[in-house]
């Protein structure tokens, strides 16, 4: 059962680019989460998904940044005219489906955004 | 809302000894969860030891244990015959055990372990 995906590893962009982070969770697991590591810091809640909805978007910024997770393929993060400060490691997680096991999220590597 | 608390941004200890690293958590929920994670330098979050509020037990894998006192919401970790590779930056979580089940994450303490 492979664990929670996530590409690119690394991203680098150049302020005003476009970033998109990709997340496949754990086979079974319909529950996305968004979190954002920046540097020196610890991990903070972005965004909650489940297949085709947002539930819980409170931790993302209101501008610039979005997030989905269609019927079919991956979750997206989609971070529009990046800045430098969006430089970070964003993770993903995935919290399975089934009622009585949700009690631990998985997490995938991470993505290192670069802005230069 | 839920926070977690961790005042040790920095931990030494010897290796083959022991060492605790500190965690506080507020909350009005009475069933939740409490994570400790390692991130070493590749940056991947490793669980280490969970804890479920409803159990009076402390949890134990190995040579990593918990102190779970429920009524002071203290969440400490302690790491016994510490080794060079236990070097790494340890996040204490918390998670409601209904609603969004989203994590909560201490600002983390990075650990040294000396030779």
């Amino acid at each position: 059962n492979a664990g929670v995906m996530q590409n690119p590893r690394h991203l680098v962009r150049r302020r005003g680019q476009e970033a998109r982070l990709r997340c496949s969770p754990m086979k079974g697991h319909s529950h996305v989460y968004w979190y954002r590591q920046l540097p020196e810091e610890g991990l903070k809640f972005m965004v909650y998904l489940q297949k085709e909805n947002i539930i819980d978007e409170s931790g993302m910024p209101k501008e610039r940044f979005s997030a989905e997770f269609p019927k079919e393929g991956p979750s997206i993060l989609r971070i529009q005219q990046v800045v430098r400060g969006d430089s970070a490691a964003y993770f993903c997680a995935s919290l399975s489906s089934r009622q009585g096991v949700k009690d631990t999220q998985y997490f995938g590597p991470g993505t290192r955004l670069t802005v230069l | 809302a839920q926070t977690v608390t961790q005042s040790q941004p920095e931990m030494s200890v010897q290796e083959a000894e022991t060492v605790t690293l500190s965690c506080t958590y507020d909350t009005s929920e009475s069933d939740y969860y409490l994570f400790w994670y390692k991130q070493p330098p590749s940056r991947q979050m490793i669980l280490v030891i969970r804890q479920e509020a409803y159990k009076q037990q402390n949890a134990t894998e190995n040579r990593f244990s918990v102190n779970f006192q429920k009524a002071a919401k203290s969440f400490s970790l302690k790491i016994s015959d510490s080794q060079l590779g236990d070097a790494a930056m340890y996040f204490c979580a918390y998670m409601g055990a209904s609603g969004t089940y989203k994590y909560i994450f201490g600002t983390g303490t990075r650990l040294k372990v000396l030779a």
